[in-house]
């Protein structure tokens, strides 16, 4: 069964340097996902992707952030300048349609 | 706005015995009701989703959900808890009509006892 993947599972760094964060959608998937959750709260939307371009993003979502699919395959979030408080579990996700979207097993982030 | 309350942070149950995880919902709109589970050091697995077509949902491993419009409940049960079920429970909203972001309860976990 298709999945979506994502790497690396365990990130740490220091605060103030930039880090990629990879996602490997299911591959006829046409919309994209970010997602994060800090350690005791809850699962919070980053941003959509679709054609391209973001569709949607949170407040959360600042200048700091970015995202791309610079291939076929991969989907990924970019976070320029970290800081302590972006540690946290954060879950790509993708759906087919406006429908059902599916997670991969995330990424846990430290900063330092 | 649209929320997701789960009203239970722990539910602790004996194998065997019937599961309940209450979920209601705040929505202006129709939306699209899913259950997400997340077992340790695991992704988040659709368990079902609910779409506006029959109000009982059947998903996997034995699970479902009633929509309940008035009473604005979405609350995921299962007959007879395996010890696998332990695990975070998720339930989640999403408005239909071209809106795409979910919005997360705050999840309960499942404890399952011989």
């Amino acid at each position: 069964e298709p999945e979506v993947t994502q790497t690396p599972s365990h990130q740490v760094t220091q605060m103030g340097q930039e880090v990629i964060l990879r996602c490997v959608p299911i591959s006829n998937h046409l919309y994209f996902y970010w997602y994060r959750q800090i350690l005791g709260q809850k699962v919070e939307f980053l941003v959509s992707f679709y054609n391209n371009e973001i569709s949607e993003k949170s407040e959360i979502f600042d200048d700091q952030f970015s995202v791309e699919r610079p291939d076929g395959s991969n989907f990924t979030l970019k976070i320029r300048s970290t800081k302590l408080e972006d540690s946290a579990m954060y879950f790509c996700a993708s759906s087919e349609g406006q429908d059902t979207q599916y997670f991969g097993p995330g990424t846990r982030l430290t900063v330092l | 706005a649209q929320s997701v309350t789960q009203l239970d942070s722990h539910v602790s149950v004996s194998e065997g015995t019937p599961v309940l995880l209450r979920c209601n919902y705040s929505s202006s709109y129709s939306p699209s009701l899913f259950w997400y589970v997340q077992h340790p050091n695991k992704g988040l697995q659709l368990l079902l989703k609910y779409t506006s077509a029959a109000t009982l949902v059947k998903g996997i491993n034995g699970f479902e959900a009633e929509f309940k419009k008035s009473e604005t409940s979405f609350h995921l049960t299962k007959p007879s808890a395996h010890m696998s079920d332990a695990a975070e429970y998720f339930c989640v909203v999403k408005l239909t009509g071209g809106y795409n972001k979910l919005i997360f309860g705050a999840g309960t976990r499942l404890a399952v006892h011989p």
